[in-house]
């Protein structure tokens, strides 16, 4: 089954510390992959994709994200945390050749400690 | 921020009644789709649409019905209101297939 992992439920990282949220998937073909940002009682916002090219995929808010497809892995970092990165965040997978679905991980909690 | 407008924003029903959220976009976009968020679960699609009167089926589509007669609106039903329908459903729109998906703000559902 085609599938996309957040394996951490929660990160913290200390103010001004890189940080980074981990996701993996498993879909066949090449994906295109996002990162989406949740602020508490708001919608999801869009950090950033990959569809192709360079591995390294710049985006909003300073954040970045380092496609491996050896790993098929997707994870998202930033080199300095801010206590406004605090949030939600969730990595999402469009498998490529089939439908229009994409399918989004269960998210983690990030906290930045001032 | 992307044209979506979700409403009703909040709503508490009872048991047993039917619900209609409405989603209204004013992209023109071609897709549309239905979201819930709970704890745990993270988003899971209920129905998406790509076309006025095309949609299909997500993973939790069961107890849930759609409508798209205008390309701007995008209306979920829940035909019976049950207790595990309580959650957040979000509204999403792309322009196009495998692009990227904008949300709406959120409709907050409780089923008592």
């Amino acid at each position: 089954a085609q599938s996309v992992a957040q394996p951490e439920d929660q990160v913290n990282v200390a103010e001004g510390n890189p940080l980074t949220v981990k996701c993996t998937y498993s879909v066949s073909g090449n994906p295109y992959l996002f990162w989406y940002v949740q602020y508490p009682n708001r919608g999801l916002q869009f950090l950033l994709k990959y569809i192709t090219g360079d591995n390294l995929v710049k985006g909003s808010y300073g954040f970045e994200a380092e496609f491996n497809k050896s790993q098929t892995s997707f994870h998202l970092k930033k080199p300095s945390a801010l206590v406004s990165d605090s949030a939600l965040y969730f990595c999402a997978v469009r498998p490529t050749g089939g439908d229009d679905k994409i399918i989004f991980g269960k998210g983690t909690r990030l906290h930045i400690l001032p | 921020d992307a044209g979506i407008t979700q409403s009703p924003r909040h709503k508490v029903t009872e048991t047993g009644t039917p619900v209609t959220l409405r989603c209204h976009q004013t992209e023109n976009h071609r897709y549309m789709y239905w979201y819930r968020q709970d704890p745990g679960h993270g988003l899971r699609l209920i129905h998406y649409s790509y076309g006025v009167k095309d949609t299909d089926k997500g993973e939790v589509s069961d107890g849930y019905s759609v409508s798209r007669s205008k390309t701007e609106d995008f209306l979920l039903t829940l035909e019976s209101a049950t207790s595990s329908q309580t959650s957040v459903y979000f509204c999403a729109i792309s322009e196009r297939s495998g692009g990227t998906i904008y949300f709406g703000e959120g409709s907050w559902l409780t089923v008592v």
